[in-house]
This record gives structure tokens, sequence and C-alpha cells, in this order.
């Protein structure tokens, strides 16, 4: 059965590095996710990408990140200087389509600021 | 403002009981409805979603939920709960015109012998 996958399931970095996190979707998929969940906190959406651009966006998602489809396969989140409080697991999620209304998600990276 | 509120933290039942873990939202129309498991790390799996029509849903493993609009209520249930079913349960809600899904808390559930 076709799945999410992410990469990496750990990563580490240290205050200020940028990051990329990967994701590829469910093939044909055509609706992209990033949720972040902080330890101990709710699953917050952060961000949804249709037709190579941001359909939506939370108030969370500012400057700092930012998205890309870049080949076609990969979806990727990319944090520009990292702050101690984006330490969270970080998920990825497709969907098949408008109205479809099921996002599947990927197993999460678990991002760790020191 | 919309939220969705799960007020059980954590729940312990015994292998072969019922469950009932429970979901209220707030939002101006009906939601669409959803409960999501995650199991040790793994990704979030949807066990099963409410849209219109029938108020009780049946999804996998033996769940079923009840839509209760009197009460902005979504409740999850499984009358005989294996030690599998170990995990944490979200309750989840997405309006029919925006992408993002808004979560709850989460409820975890150990399951004993």
């Amino acid at each position: 059965e076709p799945e999410v996958t992410q990469t990496p399931s750990h990563q580490v970095t240290q205050m200020g590095q940028e990051v990329i996190l990967r994701c590829v979707p469910i093939s044909n998929h055509l609706y992209f996710y990033w949720y972040r969940q902080i330890l101990g906190q709710k699953v917050e959406f952060l961000v949804s990408f249709y037709n190579n651009e941001i359909s939506e966006k939370s108030e969370i998602f500012d400057d700092q990140f930012s998205v890309e489809r870049p080949d076609g396969s990969n979806f990727t989140l990319k944090i520009r200087s990292t702050k101690l409080e984006d330490s969270a697991m970080y998920f990825c999620a497709s969907e098949p389509g408008q109205g479809y209304n099921e996002q599947f998600f990927g197993p999460g990276t678990r991002l760790t600021v020191l | 403002a919309q939220s969705v509120t799960q007020p059980d933290i954590h729940i312990t039942v015994s292998e072969g009981a019922s469950l009932e873990l429970r979901c209220n939202y707030s939002y101006g129309a009906t939601p669409y409805l959803f409960w999501y498991v995650q199991s040790p790390g793994q990704g979030l799996q949807l066990l099963l979603k409410y849209f219109s029509g029938d108020t009780l849903v049946q999804g996998i493993k033996g769940f079923e939920a009840e839509f209760k609009r009197s009460q902005s209520s979504f409740n999850l249930r499984k009358p005989s709960v294996h030690w599998s079913d170990a995990a944490e349960y979200f309750c989840a809600v997405r309006h029919y015109n925006t992408d993002k899904l808004i979560f709850g808390t989460g409820t975890r559930l150990q399951v004993f012998p």
C-alpha cells in the first residue's frame, strides 16, 4: 500500500542553522501539507501546497519557513535559522485531490534544536 | 475560534472492555470530523471520518463514532478493546472551505491484559 515517507527520522541541529526536512508524498496525490507537534502539545497545521504554490498557511509559518516541491516527487520544508522553539515532530501529509478529504500522514521527523 | 477538546488525556482499560473516547468541537457550522490513531514511531492513521448523513460511522479496526450535533460531540467507541489498540488517539475537524485539520490534544490509551 502506498505511503508517505519522511527523512530523516530524527534531525539534531544547532540554533541558527538551516534545516531541510524531506517528504515523499504518495504518487498522484495533488495536495501536500506540513504539520508540527511540539512535545506534549497538539498537532498544528503549518502549510498546505497545491499546484506548486502555497494554498494556505498558519501564523506559525513565518518568513523563516519555506516549502518546495523541487522535482515532482519530493516535498520539502526548510527552516532558515532554527530556534530552540522549533524543536518538534514535523509531519508531512498528502491528499489525492479536492473533495477527497483524507490526508495521509508520514511517520514524522523529530527535529531537535540545541 | 475553532477548537477541538479531548477532555481525557490518559485512559486505561482492560483488554476486552468497552471504550469511549470523547471529543467536543467548537465551530460555526458542522465541520468535517475525523479520528486518527498514532502508534509509537508511526504516523497518523485515519480511523474514520464524518461528512454528512448517518450520524453513526464505522471505521477500521472495529471502531465507530457517533456525531451528535446538539452536543457538538464526535465520540469514538469500540465494544471490546485489544492490547494492540494501545496508542494515542486524535480527534480532528476541518471546515469545508479550508485545507487545514485542527486537532485535539489527544488521548493516550493504555490497555492492560
